[in-house]
């Protein structure tokens, strides 16, 4: 089973719709993170969470809210979905007692906005 | 906006060939990983240089870091088909705010 997974993987909305996407890890890490990639482009931090209680806003936060339910989850939330919104969206995790801040990706949510 | 500057763009060689990237970035870093990206995929970690190395080593992945330059360079040696995919480079930066920077990427077809 894969280590960091997605749901959903695709997602068509419309504008003006309330989205979460959803994020779950069995890899025991701490350190959490939502970023966004659009076509062509490297990939931009959202938010990230370095425990359950810890929550920061990345690159691009405007737009955007996560929730930190537990170690394992991580939920991103698009309060109003907007046509500019559309990108595919990646998990990541890294392991807060190393010293390297590795991540481990999860397989991306590719996210319609009409 | 992202501050991993990779060049070339895109770049196509023939099998066998040895593929050549470079990042460069404007910050202070801790580290600088690179990351293989198949097409639509989620982003796969390959190798790590630490700010105070100058080369590493990985099978046929070979990564330098000219922090004086700010600058680091991957090259894939003996490429095959399989290495096809989008390669980008991630600061571990050192400003007071914590950022994960990732490059803005290289698209790398391996004809065979």
């Amino acid at each position: 089973d894969a280590d960091v997974t997605q749901t959903p993987r695709n997602r068509i909305t419309k504008t003006g719709k309330r989205i979460m996407l959803e994020c779950s890890q069995t890899k025991g890490h701490d350190r959490m993170y939502w970023y966004r990639q659009d076509p062509g482009l490297g990939l931009q931090l959202i938010y990230y969470s370095f425990d359950v209680k810890d929550i920061n806003k990345g690159e691009i936060s405007d737009g955007y809210s996560v929730s930190r339910q537990a170690q394992a989850k991580f939920s991103l939330s698009l309060e109003s979905a907007i046509p500019n919104q559309t990108a595919l969206y990646f998990c990541a995790t890294s392991d807060a007692t190393g010293a390297t801040d590795t991540q481990y990706f999860g397989p991306g949510t590719r996210l319609t906005v009409l | 906006s992202q501050q991993g500057e990779e060049d070339p763009q895109a770049l196509s060689i023939q099998e066998g060939e040895n593929a050549t990237m470079n990042c460069s970035y404007k910050t202070s870093i801790n580290n600088l990983q690179w990351y293989r990206q198949n097409s639509g995929r989620g982003l796969v970690h390959l190798i790590l240089i630490r700010s105070n190395e100058r080369e590493k080593h990985s099978g046929r992945l070979r990564v330098t870091l000219d922090t004086s330059k700010k600058s680091s360079s991957l090259l894939i040696t003996a490429s095959r088909a399989a290495d096809t995919a989008s390669y980008f480079c991630a600061l571990d930066t050192t400003s007071g705010t914590y950022k994960y920077i990732f490059g803005t990427g290289t698209r790398l077809k391996v004809l065979a």
